[in-house]
């Protein structure tokens, strides 16, 4: 499969706990997107990074939310002491360099936080 | 920043029906409008984008039509099939704070009835 791969699938967690997730991306994409998407509503955008640049992380984000994309092409996503609100589905996608081009969804990782 | 507002957030329609799916947005510096379906467990997957250059695009039972002027654009599909039930985002690409990233609507669920 050639698409954008995101894991885990899914994650249990205990509340307080940290946790990471991980995208790859198409291998020459060199945008990549985070968002977050709960039930019933559309894709609510996290931060995006260009290459392993992160140009902006949504203000709607706390601390305990941080990306990284070290050397422009995997990208990991982590929470720091998990909340009972953080459960969500978590999806990545990519995209060529130029703004007005396809982006393409990975499958998504499931978080839930007990 | 951007901000996409999406309506009907439900519709139901007999097959063989029109459905229209309408989209407003904020930002009139926004240039690139792209509709994803997402089934049931399943991505987000691109079915239709329009660049602001153009007022119209077709591919053959969807349509999407863009207003720069009244900042809107909708969805329109013809001949609905039970298959084309899903849920239905419509996003716009913004440029707040100098960087352009892709906002969702909150999605429109779309049930076709045989």
């Amino acid at each position: 499969d050639t698409g954008v791969s995101q894991n885990p699938r899914h994650k249990i967690t205990k509340r307080g706990q940290n946790v990471t997730f991980r995208c790859d991306p198409i291998s020459e994409h060199n945008r990549l997107y985070w968002y977050r998407q709960t039930l019933g509503q559309g894709p609510e955008f996290l931060t995006y990074f260009q290459n392993e640049a992160q140009l902006e992380k949504s203000r709607l984000l706390s601390d305990r939310f941080s990306a990284e994309r070290p050397k422009g092409s995997f990208s990991t996503l982590e929470i720091q002491r998990t909340e009972q609100g953080d459960s969500a589905m978590y999806l990545c996608a990519s995209s060529l360099g130029r703004a007005t081009t396809e982006a393409f969804f990975g499958q998504g990782t499931r978080l839930t936080v007990v | 920043g951007e901000n996409v507002e999406q309506h009907p957030s439900t519709l139901s329609v007999q097959e063989g029906d029109s459905a229209v799916i309408k989209c407003t947005y904020s930002d009139s510096a926004s240039n690139y409008f792209p509709w994803y379906k997402q089934e049931l467990g399943k991505r987000p997957q691109l079915i239709i984008d329009i660049r602001s250059n153009v007022g119209e695009k077709k591919d053959q039972r969807i349509a999407v039509t863009l207003n720069k002027t009244a900042k809107h654009f909708s969805l329109h599909i013809t001949e609905t099939q039970p298959e084309d039930s899903a849920v239905y985002f419509c996003a716009a690409m913004g440029f707040s704070g100098g960087y352009n990233k892709l906002i969702f609507g909150a999605g429109t669920r779309l049930a076709v009835h045989p």
